[in-house]
């Protein structure tokens, strides 16, 4: 089975500053991966996905990650973060079709990131 | 558009009551999920239906069973609820991609069960 580490459960960073969340994965084939993002007392949005395209993937609100599968990672980067910016994010991995044809999705235990004034 | 709608969004539940938890998509989508949410450990899946009829478990089904009514829903039942069971459930469902790739989860916006 496929899973996902994300390596930081807590970031802080002041506004204005660079963003980065990292993502690790473990595959024995060609996942899709995405990140989601969840504020407070939410439900989950998705940000951005790779699904075997162009391994530089662009979101929504500036998001961007990278899909390295030398270093079979999927970090998630802005430029510049904004305080709505704080929020949980999960990575998430496919795991191979099941036998009833259709995919499992492994979530990372989230990083929380905090965005200081 | 409604997406994919949960009730009810919150349930206070004393030990050893039943409960249904229900999910309904209106995205034409064959594939459904229900996991739970907990503090530091992400989300888990309990169940998953590629269609309708068919279900399968997940990580922690224990103490859980599903239906898949037909293709628009999947329901959650706990049938003695236990103070472990206190989570956020979320209800999830995905549209198939060309080339067996898959799709993003679209998710509902969660029900919060509280056992005492």
């Amino acid at each position: 089975a496929q899973s996902v580490t994300q390596l930081d459960s807590h970031v802080s960073v002041s506004e204005g500053t660079p963003v980065l969340l990292r993502c690790n994965y473990s595959s024995s084939y060609s996942p899709s991966l995405f990140w989601y993002v969840q504020h407070p007392n939410k439900g989950l949005q998705l940000l951005l996905k790779y699904t075997s395209a162009a391994t530089l993937v662009k979101g929504i609100n500036g998001f961007e990650a990278e899909f390295k599968k030398s270093e079979t990672s999927f970090h998630l980067t802005k430029p510049s973060a904004h305080m709505s910016d704080a929020a949980e994010y999960f990575c998430v991995v496919s795991d191979p079709p099941t036998t009833s044809g259709t995919y499992k999705y492994i979530f990372g235990t989230g990083t929380r990131l905090k965005v200081l004034a | 558009n409604a997406g994919v709608t949960q009730t009810p969004k919150f349930q206070v539940l004393k030990t050893g009551q039943s409960m249904t938890l229900q999910c309904a998509q209106d995205m034409n989508h064959n594939s459904m999920y229900w996991y739970r949410q907990d503090p530091g450990m992400g989300l888990r899946l309990i169940y998953y239906s590629a269609s309708e009829g068919t279900t399968d478990k997940g990580e922690v089904p224990n103490g859980y069973n599903v239906s898949r009514l037909n293709k628009r829903e999947f329901s959650l039942r706990l049938e003695s609820a236990a103070p472990s069971q206190t989570s956020v459930y979320f209800c999830a469902s995905i549209i198939g991609l060309a080339g067996g790739r898959t799709g993003e989860l679209f998710f509902g916006e969660g029900s919060r069960l509280t056992v005492l």
